[in-house]
Parts: C-alpha cells; structure tokens; sequence
C-alpha cells in the first residue's frame, strides 16, 4: 500500500516557467513533509520541508504548500532552470517514536527544456 | 554537504555470499538509516538505528541486518545475498526527529 503518491512519472517544463510537482498521501499521522532532488549516480539532496502546522513554506524559488484536508502537497519551481532537471521525491514523516522514518513517493522525473 | 560517506561505491556478488555495506559520517549525528532504491518504489527504509546499539527495522529488513558500534559507523549486512537484492542503496543521517534527513552518494549491488 503506497501511502506517499506521485501520480505523474514525469514532467517537461520550459525554462523560465513554472514546474508543479505534485504528492498526495493517505496516513493521516504524517505531519512532517520534505522534498528531495536526485541527480543520476547520486545520492538524494533535501530541497525544503513543511511542518503540518503550516501550509506553506518558501525557500528562493522553491514553494511547498500543504493542503491537510485534501492529504496533499506541491513543490513549485518558479522560475525552472535547467539546472533543475532531476528526480523528485516527496517524502512524510511522523514525528514521534524512536526516529523520523520517512515514506517516499516513487518520484517524477522533471525535464526543463531550452 | 553532510559529511557522509558509504562504502564500497560498486559491489558484485554472487547468490549466497554475504556482503557488508558500510556508511561512515563526521556530523556526530544520533540517527542513522539504510534505504534501498528501485524503479516503481521510490525509497524504502532497511533498518535505523537511534543510537549506538540502538536499531530497529524498517519496512523492507526481511535478508538485512545492521549493526552500529559506533556513532559515525552504521553497517548493513546481507547474509546470504539473493538477486532480490540487487539495488541502490544509501544511507541517511539525521540530527533529530523532525529534521532533515542527509543522504550518502550511495552503493550499487548487483547479485548475480
């Protein structure tokens, strides 16, 4: 049972445009979001996160809103780059335990074209 | 960048044989954890540990096991490799629940 889903495998984006990525979840325990960028032959790098006491957080060009009742969340890349052409993840964790374990989204690959 | 390292980068093993995968990190952070990658799956956590001697399982440990005698080393081992096995596979550090986890460059097994 997927409880992180990235519905959309993959996503092409023109420079300068704005890139959505999108992630719904089902366990309504998870109260803390990230995103990772993934770059081939590497590892994952953390992007930006949200607590669900929030509903948005902004970190230079990168946005992640947070909608709880509809168990969603979105990056958005404005403007793309690019640079930017990566796997995406999203990932949730619950906080509270022995760790953050954290359940990962299957990814979309993002392609930003010239 | 974190300061994470894993070891080896590349591994080929044969059905049966075990193999140990190392992580090694300088933040002195308390939390450690192995992932595996495959297409369809995204991530899925091994096993972490939350302190020294301190492990659980994750959601996929079932041929997996770790141990961490130290804080900056936290090994997966493979007892008896299968080609189920045949992956990518990182391993994360963390500085507290509710913090960011940073992951290694990652070890590609293949089990032929």
């Amino acid at each position: 049972d997927q409880q992180v889903k990235q519905n959309s495998p993959s996503l092409s984006v023109q420079e300068g445009r704005i890139s959505i990525l999108n992630c719904d979840y089902t366990n309504s325990m998870f109260d803390y979001f990230l995103w990772y960028k993934k770059y081939p032959a590497e590892g994952p790098t953390f992007l930006i996160s949200i607590s669900s006491i929030k509903d948005k957080n902004e970190d230079g060009r990168f946005t992640v809103f947070l909608n709880k009742s509809a168990k969603h969340l979105s990056l958005h890349i404005v403007p793309s780059q690019p640079g930017d052409s990566a796997v995406y993840f999203c990932a949730a964790s619950a906080v509270g335990g022995t760790a953050s374990k954290l359940t990962f989204g299957t990814g979309t690959r993002l392609q930003v074209t010239l | 960048d974190a300061g994470i390292t894993q070891s080896p980068r590349h591994k080929v093993t044969e059905t049966g044989t075990p193999v140990t995968l190392r992580c090694h990190q300088t933040e002195n952070h308390r939390y450690m954890y192995w992932y595996r990658q495959d297409p369809g799956h995204g991530l899925r956590l091994i096993h972490y540990s939350y302190g020294v001697k301190d492990t659980d399982k994750g959601e996929v440990s079932d041929g997996y096991s770790v141990s961490r005698s130290k804080t900056e080393d936290f090994l997966l081992t493979l007892e008896s490799a299968t080609s189920s096995q045949t992956s990518v596979y990182f391993c994360a550090i963390s500085g507290g629940q509710g913090y960011e986890q940073y992951f290694g460059p990652g070890t590609r097994l293949t089990v032929t």
